[in-house]
């Protein structure tokens, strides 16, 4: 079965500044997404970014982008120019390419304050 | 944008009554799923749903849940008899092709609180 971790329970960042989330993740499936979802205070799920695992190229969405190294079985989210607005709880998440439309395996997620 | 939309959005019910949570997906998906959220942890898979029937199931999901979609646009799940260890965020979320028909990710709803006394 995949596991996904997230070793910080919380971390912070001055607004403006960038910070980096960790994520690794367990799993013998060489085709496979992972995705990085925003949970802010209303706990609706958004979803932030995806990386599709047969892509080298690291996503990115605006601010937000990933570290995706396959072989160390990591996948960093990194935001930039942190806004208020990004203060949240952020779960990274794991999905088998081989079953059409399968589950979602989470992560413990990670508490980010930002500080004004 | 399409929503999942997610009725009611709290509920309070008594340890060993019945309830029915209310989801509506978005309309050209064909995958749905309940997860499950005990306050402060991690989001737990429930059960996914295609075709009119189970796809997957987790342990959790035991003989006292089930899932339905009884109308094609309407998907519920129903805890027959609430347990203490029920209260929990569920989320209804649904799967589908997003512009070009490629996988693109799943749209959740808002959630619904439901609190077990």
């Amino acid at each position: 079965a995949q596991t996904v971790t997230q070793s910080q329970p919380e971390m912070s960042v001055q607004e403006a500044e960038t910070v980096t989330l960790s994520c690794t993740y367990d799993t013998s499936e060489s085709d496979y997404y992972l995705f990085w979802y925003k949970q802010p205070p209303s706990r609706q799920m958004i979803l932030v970014i995806r990386q599709e695992a047969y892509k080298q190229q690291n996503a990115t969405e605006n601010r937000f982008s990933v570290n995706f190294q396959k072989a160390a079985k990591s996948f960093s989210l990194k935001i930039s120019d942190s806004q208020l607005g990004d203060a949240a709880m952020y779960f990274c998440a794991y999905r088998s390419a081989g079953v059409s439309y399968g589950k979602l395996t989470f992560g413990q997620g990670t508490i980010l304050t930002v500080h004004p | 944008e399409p929503e999942v939309t997610q009725t009611p959005s709290h509920q309070v019910t008594q340890m060993g009554q019945e309830v029915i949570l209310r989801c509506v997906p978005i309309s050209n998906h064909l995958y749905f799923y309940w997860y499950r959220q005990i306050l402060g942890q991690k989001v737990e898979f429930l059960v996914s749903f295609y075709n009119n029937e189970i796809s997957e199931k987790s342990e959790i999901f035991d003989d006292q849940f089930s899932v339905e979609r009884p109308d094609g646009s309407n998907f519920t799940l129903k805890i027959r008899s609430t347990k203490l260890e029920d209260s929990a965020m569920y989320f209804c979320a649904s799967g589908g092709p997003g512009a070009g028909g490629q996988f693109y990710g799943y749209t959740f709803g808002s959630g619904t609180r439901l609190t077990v006394v």
